[in-house]
């Protein structure tokens, strides 16, 4: 079975470009996560889908990231335009609804390295 | 406020000695605890989580951790330390609504 994959791994861009971020979930998981790491701090929740919908965003720093998932199959994650700030490594993690069998862990994919220059 | 504490960034053991990471939580009901680890250049892979029963869980390559209500603790222990288990370590709470909370992170150096 494959894992969550993350594309592209990394990628440096300059202030004000824009960039967009793939995600590809664990087939069968409804549950789709974006998070995003600055080096030194914690692992921070940007958004939640349920599959196509936006079951959660309070994570999403400001209007200038953009999360789809159109047919509730892979996501993206546009940022545009790019600040100095938004550097850093966002993860992607599919999960399971939990029930009483299924604790609903998160699967991540590798992550992807944003760097504004 | 809510939140996820891994007190130690950094932590420095021998290979071979034994192992605590610490982690404790601040929510109003027992949440669903996870360990994850990072090792370079790859994603987060899960360790062990716990769930309700046995507050001693086992997990993959030798770990376990012990949950403590009392303490609001999760903390994380290996006896015997090994130089491929040098990478970061998260603790991460998962609330109701498939909410999920992360800790810093605490990084391990093995020295030989």
């Amino acid at each position: 079975e494959a894992g969550v994959t993350q594309f592209p791994s990394h990628s440096v861009i300059e202030k004000g470009q824009t960039v967009t971020l793939r995600c590809d979930p664990i087939s069968g998981h409804d549950n789709l996560y974006w998070y995003r790491r600055v080096m030194g701090k914690e692992i921070k929740f940007l958004l939640h889908f349920v599959k196509e919908s936006k079951q959660d965003e309070s994570g999403m720093p400001n209007n200038r990231f953009l999360a789809e998932r159109t047919g509730g199959t892979y996501s993206t994650l546009k940022v545009q335009p790019a600040e100095l700030e938004d550097s850093g490594v966002y993860f992607c993690a599919s999960s399971q609804d939990r029930t009483s069998e299924n604790t609903g862990e998160l699967f991540f994919g590798e992550g992807s390295r944003l760097t504004v220059l | 406020a809510q939140s996820v504490t891994q007190p130690d960034i950094h932590i420095t053991v021998s290979e071979g000695a034994s192992l605590e990471l610490r982690c404790n939580y601040s929510y109003g009901a027992t949440p669903y605890l996870f360990w994850y680890v990072q090792s370079p250049g790859q994603g987060l892979q899960l360790l062990l989580k716990y769930f309700s029963g046995d507050t001693l869980v086992q997990g993959i390559k030798g770990f376990e951790a012990e949950f403590k209500r009392s303490q609001s603790s999760f903390n994380l222990r290996k006896p015997s330390v090994h130089w491929s288990d040098a990478a970061e370590y998260f603790c991460a709470v998962g609330l109701t609504g498939n909410q999920f909370y992360f800790g810093t992170g605490t990084s391990l150096t093995v020295i030989p």
